[in-house]
């Protein structure tokens, strides 16, 4: 086990509303990354939060935000849900400062949007 | 083009075969690598690190060319529990590691 755990693991929602999914990462990481996955392709960067800023941002719309709090746990907000945001939500957590800083992923959170 | 590719495959090999997957990435500055493996509706799970001088873990061995911007991974006598996705990882640097992956190669070992 990772120590990396999401919450919920699996959500249905309705387009136009509003979710927001949970990351604990494991102890004595300070760095968690949120990643989008659709079926059949690789993990898509969504952001990366470094000791509660945001630390970098991939190709995704205003509507996708995020906190990281003070124990380093996060949170992945997404408004006015879209069809095409039905996906696994997968949530890293490493150590940002190490010579290989290896990302240990939850289990995920699975959204369909219907 | 992508920052990382990889053949999606499926490769469909035999018990006990060799099969050697390859992933090419597009920016020079990137500093670290790593294959991950990914089972069905699972997350993705490190399987190991890529070192600038290769490495190996059991039956599997991981190569870097810095050189043409590809790494490998080489898994020798294959088992059916091998099947999988298995993603190719790349920390692009420049102030914050950013894991990207490639879209995955899938790997069928059959009897």
């Amino acid at each position: 086990e990772t120590g990396v755990t999401q919450s919920p693991t699996h959500l249905i929602k309705t387009r136009g509303q509003q979710v927001t999914l949970r990351c604990s990462s494991q102890s004595g990481h300070n760095t968690v990354s949120w990643y989008q996955q659709a079926l059949g392709q690789g993990p898509q960067f969504i952001f990366q939060y470094y000791r509660e800023e945001e630390n970098g941002r991939g190709n995704f719309p205003p509507r996708f935000s995020g906190l990281q709090f003070p124990n380093y746990s996060s949170e992945l907000n997404v408004n006015a849900l879209e069809l095409d945001d039905s996906a696994l939500y997968l949530c890293a957590s490493s150590l940002l400062g190490q010579d290989l800083p290896e990302a240990f992923f939850g289990q995920g959170t699975r959204l369909t949007v219907v | 083009r992508k920052e990382v590719e990889q053949d999606p495959g499926p490769f469909n090999v035999p018990e006990g075969a060799t099969v050697a997957f390859n992933c090419t990435y597009s920016n020079s500055a990137s500093q670290s690598f790593f294959w991950y493996r990914q089972d069905c509706r699972k997350e993705p799970k490190l399987l190991m690190s890529v070192y600038s001088s290769g490495n190996e873990d059991g039956r599997f061995t991981a190569q870097l060319n810095r050189a043409s911007q590809y790494i490998s991974l080489l898994i020798r006598d294959s088992k059916l529990s091998d099947s999988a996705t298995y993603l190719c990882v790349v920390n692009v640097a420049g102030g914050s590691y950013i894991p990207t992956f490639g879209r995955g190669t899938s790997l069928i070992v059959h009897p």
